[in-house]
């Protein structure tokens, strides 16, 4: 089974709106970490933003912020007012426990276009 | 800089020929792991080292494949018999990570481009 769904393939954004890309895992452990990438065409893996499964709050981090939903066990990137430098591959991955062996699982990723 | 560099960027060979990558961490963090990436998927994870100890290594991992960590610092891998299937981006990330952090961070380097014709 899947352990980070992500629906969208591509997304389109106008220049200047928000954007939410989707993120769905599966998981039995209850410490586990979520984990948003931006991956440009240059091809490096640029950390976003982390929630932790124990965090009260929704993470956020300048123009990201992380919609984490627990029951649902959904954890959307919501990117505010787009920039043509947002236009890039994105990527939602999970950390699964704290001890040893902490392999990110990743998603299949989000195709994300700015629109000027 | 003092981000995750590797080395090389780019690297086309033949089937059959052996290939050996160089990932240089960030300095102070003690994990190092590697992930393969093929078009049009997330990265998958090959192989995690704690310091110089390999303490997990994916079934994707073949024979063919082999990862050091020397003295903690750099690490290499080695793909030998290369076959058309190895191509991929091959990354490696690092991190401070200790027993019970929650909050363990990878970041990743700009990773090695192999193509084996």
């Amino acid at each position: 089974a899947q352990k980070i769904t992500q629906t969208q393939p591509g997304m389109f954004v106008q220049e200047k709106e928000a954007v939410t890309l989707d993120c769905t895992y599966d998981t039995s452990d209850p410490s586990y970490g979520l984990f948003w990438y931006k991956q440009p065409s240059s091809g490096e893996m640029i950390f976003l933003i982390y929630q932790g499964s124990y965090d009260q709050q929704n993470a956020t981090e300048g123009r990201y912020s992380l919609n984490f939903q627990k029951a649902r066990k959904s954890a959307n990137l919501v990117i505010s007012a787009s920039q043509l430098g947002d236009s890039a591959m994105y990527f939602c991955a999970m950390r699964e426990g704290v001890g040893y062996g902490n392999k990110l699982v990743f998603g299949a990723g989000t195709i994300l276009r700015v629109k000027s | 800089d003092t981000g995750v560099s590797q080395n090389p960027r780019h690297k086309i060979t033949k089937r059959g020929q052996n290939v050996t990558f160089r990932c240089d961490p960030i300095s102070e963090h003690n994990r190092l792991y590697w992930y393969r990436q093929t078009l049009g998927q997330g990265p998958e994870f090959l192989t995690y080292f704690q310091n110089e100890a390999q303490l997990e290594k994916s079934r994707l991992l073949s024979d063919r494949f082999s990862a050091e960590r020397p003295k903690g610092s750099f690490s290499t891998l080695e793909i030998q018999r290369t076959e058309q299937g190895d191509s991929a981006m091959y990354l490696c990330a690092s991190s401070l990570g200790y027993f019970m952090r929650f909050q363990e961070t990878q970041y990743f380097g700009p990773g090695t481009r192999l193509l084996v014709l």
